[in-house]
């Protein structure tokens, strides 16, 4: 059964680079068709898909945070990553990384999130 | 971007109600479109996926229709567990886009 894990720092300052890192056991990132992801809530908010990584590296990011954002993954070390520059308050989130069905495009494994918050 | 609109936006239900939520993208997304429940302090579970079909473990009195702009989500009996907050997904075209959510609580 595969899980995922997030980890990284909780706190990053304004202006600065998030980062984050999604961790991938009971499966391989680099078996099948699938995407692996980031979704983002605010507090008290909805969700909002960052952008999604193929193994093979082709990419898909939300043009909202395009020039912002680089996904990028590690098949040696069967993860994934996120780094969000140029961070303000509004980046402040939960932060959930997700494995995206090729087919359906419905998100069937999620990580249990990590809490992000941007201030000085 | 595609928009979802989810309505309504809370609801509030007694245990053993049969309770409807809908979703409309803002142009056709075929069946691509996915429900998911998540819980306080808690990820999204994905409930239903292209529309009608139920994820794995998830308990039959969850139900999904629709197709082009119009979609449904039927939970046939409230369960105490069932309260939550409820979201639509288009999967159609990226950037995937949410419904802003449903609350279900209790009456």
């Amino acid at each position: 059964q595969v899980q995922l894990q997030e980890s990284g720092p909780g706190l990053v300052k304004p202006s600065e680079t998030l980062s984050l890192t999604c961790s991938v056991s009971g499966g391989s990132i680099s078996s099948g068709s699938y995407y692996w992801g980031w979704i983002r809530q605010p507090p008290g908010k909805g969700l909002e898909w960052i952008g999604i990584i193929h193994y093979s590296g082709t990419t898909y990011y939300n043009p909202s945070l395009k020039s912002r954002i680089t996904i990028f993954a590690d098949t040696s070390k069967n993860q994934f990553s996120l780094k969000l520059s140029s961070v303000t308050a509004a980046d402040t989130a939960v932060y959930y990384c997700v494995r995206r069905s090729p087919s359906g495009g419905n998100m069937d494994v999620w990580g249990k999130g990590t809490t992000v918050t941007v201030s000085s | 971007d595609i928009q979802m609109t989810q309505s309504p936006s809370s609801l509030s239900a007694s245990v053993g109600d049969r309770v409807t939520i809908t979703c409309r993208a803002s142009q056709s997304i075929s069946t691509y479109l996915n429900w998911y429940q998540q819980k306080p302090g808690k990820a999204p579970k994905l409930l239903i996926y292209t529309a009608s079909t139920l994820q794995s473990g998830v308990p039959s009195r969850f139900s999904g229709s629709g197709s082009g702009t119009d979609f449904t989500l039927t939970i046939s009996s409230l369960q105490p567990e069932d309260f939550a907050t409820y979201y639509c997904q288009q999967s159609s075209i990226t950037p995937d886009t949410f419904g802003q959510g449903t609350k279900l609580e209790i009456k």
